[in-house]
């Protein structure tokens, strides 16, 4: 079965400070790693992650991919306070599926002003 | 262009009575997705469907819960009967098909009670 493990599960901090969200899984037929946003209650996605060492940016997070280790990081800097969030893991089945997910359990950022 | 729309958003009920929820998902998405989040977890498919059939139910406790998604656009969910442990948040997703991977959108949800 598959599964994915995030860490921390919360997070607080405060405007302007850095975090590192982690990401480890363990899937059968691993071909891609996911993070969304979840604020209130609809996950948006952020990043897809194919290949290892290679980062995707967006504004002030990005995200990297190690698939020799099976994990990942997202990174936020200069953090806001409406970064406050859920920030959502997962991956995509194997085989000839790619909708099944395999979600972490999330992590609870909280940035205070 | 519309999002997956759902309703109702909130629902409380007893236990044991029986609720159904509805899912509008973007036009032309020919896949339609079912995940159940649970207050503090990630969300956990239910079931998935390809068009009108099923591609995957192998987490939807079949005892309670039903789907169905007749001409292969609108999708209903019900829990019949539901218990305490049903309260969570219904989440509906909506993707194209394609060779690859092909992003999913997610509806507001629905957040069930049962008291």
């Amino acid at each position: 079965e598959d599964k994915v493990v995030q860490s921390p599960l919360s997070l607080v901090v405060h405007e302007g400070d850095t975090v590192t969200l982690n990401c480890s899984y363990e899937v059968t037929n691993f071909r891609s790693l996911l993070w969304y946003k979840q604020e209130k209650k609809a996950p948006t996605f952020l990043f897809m992650l194919t290949s290892s060492g290679i980062e995707k940016k967006s504004g002030r997070l990005s995200s990297i991919l190690d698939k020799k280790e099976l994990f990942s990081i997202l990174n936020i800097t200069a953090t806001q306070t409406g970064d406050s969030a859920v920030y959502l893991c997962a991956a995509p089945a194997g085989g000839t599926s790619y909708g099944k997910l395999t979600f972490g359990q999330g992590t609870i950022l909280t940035v205070h002003p | 262009e519309a999002g997956v729309a759902q309703s109702p958003r909130y629902k409380i009920i007893e236990k044991r009575q029986s609720v159904a929820f509805w899912c509008n998902p973007i036009s032309g998405h020919a896949t339609l997705y079912w995940y159940q989040q649970i207050l503090g977890q990630g969300p956990k498919l239910l079931i998935q469907f390809q068009n009108n059939g099923v591609v995957d139910d192998s987490q939807l406790p079949k005892d309670r819960f039903s789907a169905e998604r007749l001409k292969g656009v609108d999708s209903t969910l019900k829990i019949q009967p539901a218990k305490l442990e049903d309260s969570a948040v219904y989440l509906c997703a909506s993707s194209l098909v394609g060779r690859g991977y092909t992003e999913a959108f997610f509806g507001q949800g629905t957040r069930l009670t049962v008291v």
